[in-house]
């Protein structure tokens, strides 16, 4: 069963304007990491944010921040103020704190942005 | 923001053939993942090391899949006889505290 659930395919938005990308989790334990990458054209993947599981401040980084809820089991990403060059796909990913693979990450399925001037 | 190393960038191999291909991790950090994506953006988890030791490996690495990551050389996965569905991007990651870094990739095609 997939441990990270990403429902949205493709979002298209119009630059400047607020996106929001869905992702829902699945893990028995109690600490864990949640983040999110983008994956250019080119095919290059850049960490772009980090959650705690402990942690209940939801994270912010410039213009990328999380909708944190612990509850649902969800870790929304919010792009602000979007721009041409955050078209990319964006990828959720979880790392379980078992210890069993130290730290292997379980992606979803990806979520392609399309920003449009 | 990454600074692992991956090369080759492109890979071309014939079925049968071997394909390697190498990492750099990122200096400092202890544990390396090699990940394969394939054409469906799907990840697929193949192998980790900690300061040269391979703490999980999946069946299918351990089949016809070779990796290693020795001191002061840069880690490697090698194919040992290359099949069409392996063609793949492959990725290289290295954590430090929290965060997984990857590399560029390499992306194999087997013909």
């Amino acid at each position: 069963a997939r441990k990270v659930t990403q429902t949205q395919t493709s979002i298209s938005v119009v630059e400047k304007t607020t996106v929001t990308m869905d992702c829902v989790y699945e893990t028995r334990d109690s600490s864990y990491f949640l983040f999110w990458y983008k994956q250019t054209a080119s095919g290059e993947i850049v960490f772009l944010i980090r959650q705690d599981s402990y942690k209940k401040e939801n994270a912010t980084v410039g213009h990328y921040s999380l909708n944190f809820q612990k509850p649902k089991s969800s870790i929304g990403l919010i792009i602000t103020a979007t721009q041409i060059e955050d078209s990319a796909v964006y990828f959720c990913a979880m790392r379980e704190d078992r210890g069993s693979a130290l730290g292997r990450l379980h992606f979803g399925a990806g979520t392609q942005l399309i920003v449009i001037p | 923001n990454s600074k692992v190393i991956q090369t080759p960038r492109y890979l071309v191999k014939g079925q049968g053939q071997k394909a390697k291909m190498r990492c750099i991790p990122e200096k400092g950090h202890p544990v390396v993942f090699w990940y394969q994506q394939n054409k469906n953006n799907e990840f697929k988890f193949l192998i980790n090391f900690q300061n040269q030791e391979v703490l999980q490996q999946i069946d299918m690495t351990e089949k016809r899949f070779s990796a290693e990551c020795p001191s002061n050389s840069p880690c490697s996965l090698e194919i040992q006889s290359s099949e069409a569905g392996d063609s793949a991007l492959y990725l290289c990651a290295s954590r430090g505290v929290y965060e997984q870094y990857f590399g560029p990739g390499t992306r194999l095609t087997v013909l």
